[in-house]
């Protein structure tokens, strides 16, 4: 199985600021990486496929990086709408798994 | 819209029997691959099954693989979890989801998620 790894675990972000979120996998996974966002008390939400292809209807300010091993979110001027947590998940072994989180807080 | 609206969650004995739906609207349901995501209580994203679009491929966390059996039904646009066996650590929210991709094309991961039904394994 591969493993996913999140750091931080919890991030504080002033309004404004870029946030930098970081995913790590056990293994290559290629670019088979998927970025999801959980508001308190919602499902996820899709916000990045292919490591770097934004879904549909997702703010330009969120942009994904990264191949391999190691990848990338990063929200570029940060609203208090994305008060979240932040997943990413690897497709490309079964089984699919994801990573543990990183909570975005606001300042 | 695309919607996907769980139900048949609740509180169950170890051992015990449940089965969860999730209904479908707003989009062709027949063309998806469809997966089952779980959630325990304060914690991380866990895949559980996936079924494709057609029925005949299905494929198992192996947490669940021998008590849990995902099915669907075309002609309802119903995606359903048979869970036996229940154990206090089946605890969780249940989401349905769906894939990214279409017929022999799935993605893999998940562009639509349906609110999630909370299941309770308690004696």
């Amino acid at each position: 199985e591969i493993v996913m790894t999140q750091s931080p675990a919890t991030l504080s972000v002033s309004p404004g600021e870029r946030a930098t979120l970081s995913c790590r996998a056990s293994q290559s996974v290629s670019s088979n990486l998927a970025w999801y966002q959980q508001k308190p008390g919602q499902a996820p939400r899709l916000l990045i496929y292919g490591a770097s292809t934004r879904a549909t209807g997702i703010p330009g300010r969120f942009s994904g990086s990264g191949s391999g091993t190691e990848f990338t979110l990063t929200t570029s001027s940060l609203q208090s709408e994305d008060s979240a947590v932040y997943y990413c998940q690897q497709y490309n072994k079964w089984p699919l798994t994801f990573g543990g989180g990183t909570k975005v807080e606001i300042k | 819209q695309v919607q996907l609206v769980e139900s048949g969650g609740g509180v169950v004995q170890p051992g015990r029997s449940l089965r969860l739906s999730c209904a479908a609207s707003g989009f062709t349901f027949s063309a998806y691959a469809m997966y089952w995501v779980r959630q325990a209580p304060g914690k991380g994203l866990e895949w559980m099954a996936v079924i494709s679009y057609h029925g005949r491929n299905k494929f198992y966390a192996d947490s669940v693989k021998g008590r849990f059996t995902i099915s669907r039904d075309n002609s309802k646009n119903t995606l359903y979890l048979q869970m036996n066996s229940l154990r206090v650590d089946d605890t969780a929210v249940y989401y349905c989801a769906r894939d990214g991709g279409t017929y022999d094309n799935p993605s893999y991961w998940f562009d639509t998620w349906g609110q999630g039904t909370l299941v309770t394994v308690s004696s």
